[in-house]
């Protein structure tokens, strides 16, 4: 059975730092998807990243980045010199290849940044 | 592009109704997912379609249902409403044609209260 775990349930941090929002991630299947949503609080999930199971390169995209390690199954996103536009809920999501898009998400991780 | 739209955005019901949300998928993507967010629950997978057909059911009882139509709008519809059917329904689309997760763009919601 597929699923994923965002033990963080609330993170609050000052602007400017830095933040790791934590993801682990359980499938049977050797090939499998990542995602990574943020939902502001207009309520309209915004995707961030997509990641497949053989590609474990770390990736930055400005003051986002992803790391990715199958031997501990996590797919951690960090966000470096935060803002508080960031303020919103992360969320982490698993998909096994198969004939469908279904996805499975973690519960959510809420960043506060604070002025 | 024009955005995945959904309609209607707000809806109020009572207890035993039932109700049709629908949704428009971004031009040129023939798989919509349909997604229920609830505070305790958080994201849950409803169903997909992919050229009318459905391909993927998640664990929701028979009062869900859907459809899609030749031109990828989709539909759902929730019979006999319960309060714990309050939620926001979120529809997703991507250009996905055999499965392999291409990332989904989210809709802004459906905001669905029961009383």
């Amino acid at each position: 059975a597929q699923k994923v775990t965002q033990a963080q349930t609330e993170i609050s941090v000052v602007e400017k730092e830095d933040v790791t929002l934590d993801c682990v991630y359980e499938t049977r299947d050797t090939t499998y998807y990542l995602f990574w949503y943020k939902q502001p609080p207009s309520g309209e999930l915004v995707f961030l990243i997509r990641r497949n199971s053989f590609d474990e390169q770390n990736e930055i995209s400005g003051r986002y980045s992803w790391n990715f390690q199958k031997s501990t199954s996590s797919f951690n996103f960090t966000i470096t010199a935060s803002q508080v536009v960031d303020s919103a809920v992360y969320f982490c999501a698993l998909s096994e290849a198969r004939r469908d898009d279904k996805i499975i998400f973690g519960k959510g991780t809420r960043l506060h940044i604070l002025p | 592009k024009a955005g995945v739209t959904q309609t209607p955005r707000y809806l109020i019901k009572t207890r035993g109704q039932q109700v049709t949300l629908s949704c428009s998928p971004i031009s040129g993507h023939r798989s919509v997912s349909w997604y229920q967010q609830t505070p305790g629950q958080g994201l849950q997978f409803l169903f997909e379609y992919f050229s009318e057909t459905q391909r993927n059911k998640g664990n929701f009882p028979g009062r869900f249902s859907g459809r899609q139509f030749s031109n990828s709008r989709s539909e759902m519809n929730v019979s006999t409403l319960e309060l714990g059917d309050s939620a926001l329904y979120l529809c997703a689309s991507s250009q996905s044609e055999t499965g392999g997760s291409y990332e989904q763009y989210f809709g802004p919601g459906t905001r669905l209260t029961v009383t």
